[in-house]
């Protein structure tokens, strides 16, 4: 079985500062982790996937995510944040191999002017 | 390419009525899912589907829900009756086969008053 936890249900930043969204996940098996976005009353997109190949994973819009087997954590990082980042975040995971996604309860993303 | 079509986009019923929504996942798709997700919450799996074929429904409550894939294509959900719980977003996705990324409709908005 797997679980993911979103520490933050809501993070803001200014614009131009660090993004830093926490995931920390649970697997009876390797896993696959992934980070989706949603734009509000949109569908969810795919930013980036951690497929047991690199454990640094850079994705879409200058996202990023590293895996760490020891702190079983898939923290997602944008160094420079921008007003179109505003959105909610979803970490989930699923076995290796697999699609099925366990999503974590998300965090909204702000960004100030 | 055109992209996960679910319809309708927004629906409001009231308790104890039926309730069906409609997929049109991307051409030659042949893994379906349906997912669930409650304001504040992340997606939670409902069905999956391979082809025709139910791959996994353990969290379908099925005394009220139900969805079919008949022709291995399109996609409805149902909900019969419903409850005021049942109000959610209904996301459907589509992959190549059940190794490969899903991607997302904009799913269909659920109240029930």
């Amino acid at each position: 079985a797997q679980s993911v936890t979103q520490l933050g249900s809501h993070v803001s930043v200014s614009e131009g500062a660090l993004v830093l969204l926490r995931c920390n996940y649970s697997s009876s098996v390797p896993p696959y982790l992934f980070w989706y976005v949603q734009y509000p009353n949109q569908g969810l997109q795919l930013l980036l996937k951690y497929t047991s190949a690199a454990t640094l994973v850079k994705g879409i819009n200058g996202f990023e995510a590293e895996f760490k087997k020891s702190e079983t954590s898939f923290h997602l990082t944008k160094p420079s944040a921008h007003m179109s980042d505003a959105a909610e975040y979803f970490c989930a995971v699923s076995g290796a191999g697999s699609y099925q996604l366990t999503f974590g309860k998300g965090t909204k993303l702000s960004v100030i002017p | 390419e055109a992209g996960v079509a679910q319809s309708p986009r927004y629906k409001i019923i009231e308790k104890r009525q039926s309730v069906a929504f409609w997929c049109n996942p991307i051409s030659g798709h042949a893994t379906l899912y349906w997912y669930q997700q409650i304001l504040g919450q992340g997606p939670k799996l409902l069905i999956q589907f391979q082809n025709n074929g139910v791959v996994d429904d353990s969290q379908l409550p099925k005394d009220r829900f139900s969805a079919e894939r008949l022709k291995g294509v399109d996609s409805t959900l149902k909900i019969q009756p419903a409850k005021l719980e049942d109000s959610a977003v209904y996301l459907c996705a589509s992959s190549f086969d059940p190794n490969t990324e899903a991607f997302f409709g904009q799913g269909t908005r659920l109240t029930v008053v």
